[in-house]
């Protein structure tokens, strides 16, 4: 599985859009780019799932460059309900059901 | 369509002492993940089942560890004589059958997830 690499934490102020970058240099032909929230005492949600360009839906947008060795998961005007470990997930779909490896994730702190 | 359901949310047990954590997948959802979680990590695969299959074992401890997901009822993942370096939330995760996989892939919903405290 390609190691992914994302920042610790961000702080935001409500309101404004934020960017969170994950790198995967090591991404293989068929890995797919997965985002996942987990808000404190929850599990993960699945956010967004993209392969290459730009994938939206209405949580958030994910942009991945044409060489797809990093991915960035874009929330337009972050409230304070946004606050919450996001996780970046590379990995194989291959159209059978498989593990999930999580890293550390970044942990989002929006303030007023 | 309820989500996935993990009970209890909290359980707490004494060293030596069993724990049972349950986890009922979602409607028409038929693999199901145990996952485990300690303070400020990300969470670590532990099993994968399948209806009466164990499909993936390799994140389990070899010893005092199980799991099953039998034909009729609720996943169980167990745990005997528990220690204090058992204490995390254990979370648990399903999936549709593979055969609508094709668009959202592989995609795992979460329970709310089990604390397992060891006193």
């Amino acid at each position: 599985l390609a190691k992914t690499t994302q920042p610790i934490s961000m702080d935001s102020y409500e309101g404004q859009e934020v960017n969170i970058t994950c790198s995967h240099n090591n991404i293989a032909t068929n890995d797919y780019i997965t985002w996942y929230q987990q808000f404190p005492s929850q599990g993960p949600r699945f956010i967004i799932q993209g392969y290459k360009t730009k994938v939206t839906n209405e949580v958030a947008s994910l942009f991945i460059p044409a060489d797809r060795k990093s991915s960035t998961l874009s929330l337009p005007r972050v409230s304070l309900s946004d606050t919450a470990v996001y996780y970046c997930l590379v990995g194989v779909i291959t159209g059978t059901a498989s593990k999930l490896t999580f890293g550390t994730g970044t942990r989002l702190q929006v303030t007023l | 369509n309820a989500g996935v359901m993990q009970n209890p949310r909290h359980l707490v047990r004494r060293r030596g002492q069993e724990a049972r954590l349950r986890c009922s997948p979602m409607k028409g959802h038929s693999h199901v993940y145990w996952y485990r979680q300690l303070p400020e990590e990300g969470l670590k695969f532990m099993v994968y089942l399948q209806k009466e299959n164990i499909i993936d074992e390799s994140g389990m401890p070899k010893e005092r560890f199980s799991a099953e997901f039998p034909k009729e009822g609720p996943s169980i993942l167990r745990i005997q004589q528990v220690v204090r370096g058992d204490s995390a939330a254990y979370f648990c995760a399903s999936s549709p059958p593979t055969g609508r996989q094709t668009l959202a892939k592989n995609i795992q919903y979460f329970g709310a997830g089990t604390r397992l405290s060891v006193l």
